[in-house]
């Protein structure tokens, strides 16, 4: 069972060039969420989706951009890369009712912005 | 303000040293307070689910408590292999809201 899959683990960009971060998962969760995670800050949420066409901002979702078209995917783009946004990037994903609401995370994607 | 705050920030334990994990929190409701386990390198990797007050949950050495404020992940003869980052989070019951609060973690290292 593969879970939460991120692609790509390791990236870098020059700044003003865009990318997409993808995400898919196979446990049929209906909610899918992009994390930030920065040095002495907790997990910061970017955008989210409750299911395939919905998608909802986050905590800080300024400079980047989602799309929900299938229940199992859930891209991240990054639309002109900044240095802010060197960062380690989580997707997530949870059912929308029962199983706790337990979020279950990919391994992460390592952005550096130069 | 909802809010998650865990202590110690950094924690060195003696292989065989039990100890405690704190984290307070500040929520209006609380539907649900998370413990996740993160090695280097990986992702959150979930540990409990804790819904109310007095519950608590276990799994090997580790074991997790929940009062009104604060929740506790205890572990009682920690080996070498438990180092890692400890996250607690809770979900408010903000209704219509997808939201998760997390605290900073609690790097624990056990010394062989």
């Amino acid at each position: 069972n593969a879970g939460v899959t991120q692609t790509p683990k390791f990236q870098v960009l020059k700044t003003g060039q865009s990318m997409t971060l993808q995400c898919a998962q196979d446990m049929n969760h209906e909610y899918m969420s992009w994390y930030r995670q920065d040095p002495g800050m907790g997990l910061r949420l970017i955008h989210y989706s409750v299911g395939a066409g919905i998608t909802d901002q986050g905590e800080v979702p300024n400079g980047y951009n989602v799309s929900r078209s299938t229940t199992e995917d859930f891209p991240l783009r990054l639309l002109s890369a900044a240095p802010s946004q060197t960062s380690v990037y989580f997707c997530a994903s949870s059912y929308r009712q029962g199983g706790g609401n337990t979020i279950y995370f990919g391994e992460g994607s390592w952005l550096t912005v130069v | 303000e909802d809010q998650v705050t865990q202590s110690p920030e950094a924690l060195r334990l003696q292989e065989g040293e039990s100890s405690s994990l704190n984290c307070s929190y500040t929520v209006s409701g609380l539907r649900g307070l998370f413990w996740y386990r993160q090695d280097p390198g990986k992702g959150p990797e979930f540990l409990f689910t804790l819904y109310s007050a007095g519950e608590e949950k276990e799994k090997e050495r580790l074991k997790a408590t929940l009062t009104k404020k604060e929740s506790f992940l205890h572990i009682t003869a920690p080996k070498p292999e438990d180092s890692a980052t400890y996250l607690c989070a809770v979900r408010p019951t903000t209704s219509g809201t997808y939201k998760y609060i997390f605290g900073t973690g609690t790097r624990l290292k056990v010394l062989a």
